[in-house]
């Protein structure tokens, strides 16, 4: 699977919309980009996922390039319930485990 | 519904006993994984069952590691003489296959330490 490439960290201030972008260059043709988030001491939720049209669901939009080799997972109107880890993710439609990097920490401030 | 549940919550055991950390599933889920989480890192993947399929096993650190999923259902991660590297939050999480891409269920987990 394509490895992918996030920023450390990230600031939010609540109710502003958070936008958190992964590179994933090496992506090939058959590779989704799915994004999960994992509040501290839980377990990962999932989120979204794509593969090349944009998607959105109730919880958040995920934009995908055209080249596809970058996303930026959108959270519209961020809460302190959503600071978290987030993860973005490449893998093949039917690979086995789910590899996750060290994602971006989010810490939505009042 | 109910979601994936997992027992215990924690384990404290000492260095070179055996552990079993146990996997409830969401029902009706044929896809079941178990991971495992160190301090402020991301998530391994150890091992994978789907079906009546023979597991992938190839995450798996060592063989003092094994797992079961009996009746398509529960799966059990067994440690064998444990050591402190193995302290972890271990994860399981279940999926529905339908022929394309899915998502993953994730437990609460286990905490793992062993002294």
């Amino acid at each position: 699977d394509a490895k992918t490439t996030q920023p450390t960290s990230m600031d939010c201030a609540e109710g502003r919309a958070a936008n958190l972008p992964c590179n994933h260059s090496t992506i090939s043709g058959n590779e989704y980009v799915y994004w999960y988030r994992q509040i501290h001491s839980q377990g990962p939720q999932y989120i979204i996922h794509g593969l090349k049209n944009n998607e959105t669901n109730e919880m958040a939009s995920l934009i995908i390039t055209e080249d596809r080799k970058s996303s930026t997972l959108i959270l519209p109107h961020a809460t302190l319930r959503d600071t978290a880890v987030y993860y973005c993710i490449v893998r093949k439609e039917n690979n086995n485990d789910m590899r996750f990097g060290a994602g971006t920490r989010l810490t939505v401030k009042p | 519904g109910a979601g994936v549940s997992q027992s215990p919550s924690n384990k404290v055991t000492e260095k070179g006993k055996d552990v079993e950390l146990r996997c409830d599933p969401i029902s009706g889920h044929t896809a079941l994984y178990w991971y495992r989480q160190s301090l402020g890192q991301g998530l391994e993947f150890l091992i994978y069952f789907q079906g009546n399929s023979a597991p992938d096993k190839s995450g798996l650190p060592s063989d003092r590691f094994s797992a079961e999923r009996t009746g398509g259902s529960v799966s059990t991660l067994t440690i064998q003489r444990t050591q402190q590297e193995d302290s972890a939050v271990y994860l399981c999480a279940s999926s529905h296959l339908a022929g394309g891409p899915y998502e993953q269920y994730f437990g609460p987990g286990t905490r793992l330490t062993v002294t």
